[in-house]
């Protein structure tokens, strides 16, 4: 089955500076790449994602590039704010529409005023 | 997006008892799915709750102990059945929706 790594496992960064995580993952028929932010105390919540048929997508201060050579897809978080500060969830999935999401094991993001 | 709600946002329980958490979501949805959550650690699918089938389950995910309904497309249930202070976990319900996922909030448990 699909296995997805997830790096680092905690960043810190000065506000105001950008932060990057970076997931690979095994089975190259994974088509659907969504992130996840998830705040203490509350459910994970969908910020961007990304269809293997397009290589970056960017929503204001969000974007994620997908590199299916390589196999990794990398969230890039510019400008970063106190409210940034959350952990950050990639996920894979070969056939989003049939098939399950499996996760990384999640990033830990800090922003220092 | 779907709005889901769940409840109790929160429970402390004691062992051998079961607790049952519902989950709402504001409009149809097709698959909806479980997952639990142990502190700090990412999210493990538990099973998937189709309307009008039986619930699949994932490895080392059981019937008997995590037995789910699904009366229709707008609701489901999820009990954990005889607890042991090893169920203590976020279980979160999850739901997709024109092609995207969704989260509800999360039901914390605490067994004691």
């Amino acid at each position: 089955g699909e296995n997805v790594e997830q790096h680092p496992s905690t960043l810190s960064v000065q506000e105001g500076d950008s932060a990057v995580i970076k997931c690979t993952y095994s089975d190259s028929a994974s088509n659907y790449f969504p992130w996840y932010k998830q705040e203490l105390g509350k459910g994970p919540q969908l910020i961007i994602d990304i269809r293997s048929n397009v290589g970056e997508k960017k929503d204001q201060r969000i974007a994620v590039t997908l590199n299916k050579t390589a196999k990794h897809f990398s969230l890039h978080i510019t400008e970063t704010q106190p409210e940034d500060s959350a952990v950050y969830f990639c996920a894979a999935s070969i056939d989003f529409g049939n098939e399950k999401l499996t996760f990384g094991t999640g990033t830990r993001l800090t922003i220092i005023p | 997006s779907a709005v889901i709600s769940q409840k109790p946002s929160r429970d402390i329980c004691q062992r051998g008892t079961s607790l049952t958490i519902q989950c709402q979501v504001d409009s149809q949805v097709t698959m909806m799915f479980w997952y639990r959550q142990q502190p700090g650690q990412s999210l493990t699918l538990i099973a998937t709750a189709n309307q009008g089938s039986e619930a699949t389950y994932e490895s080392g995910f059981v019937i008997d102990k995590f037995p789910i309904s699904r009366p229709n497309l707008t609701f489901s249930t999820l009990t954990v059945s005889n607890m042991s202070p090893e169920d203590s976990s976020i279980y979160l319900c999850s739901v997709r929706q024109d092609s995207e996922q969704y989260f509800g909030p999360g039901t914390r448990l605490t067994v004691t």
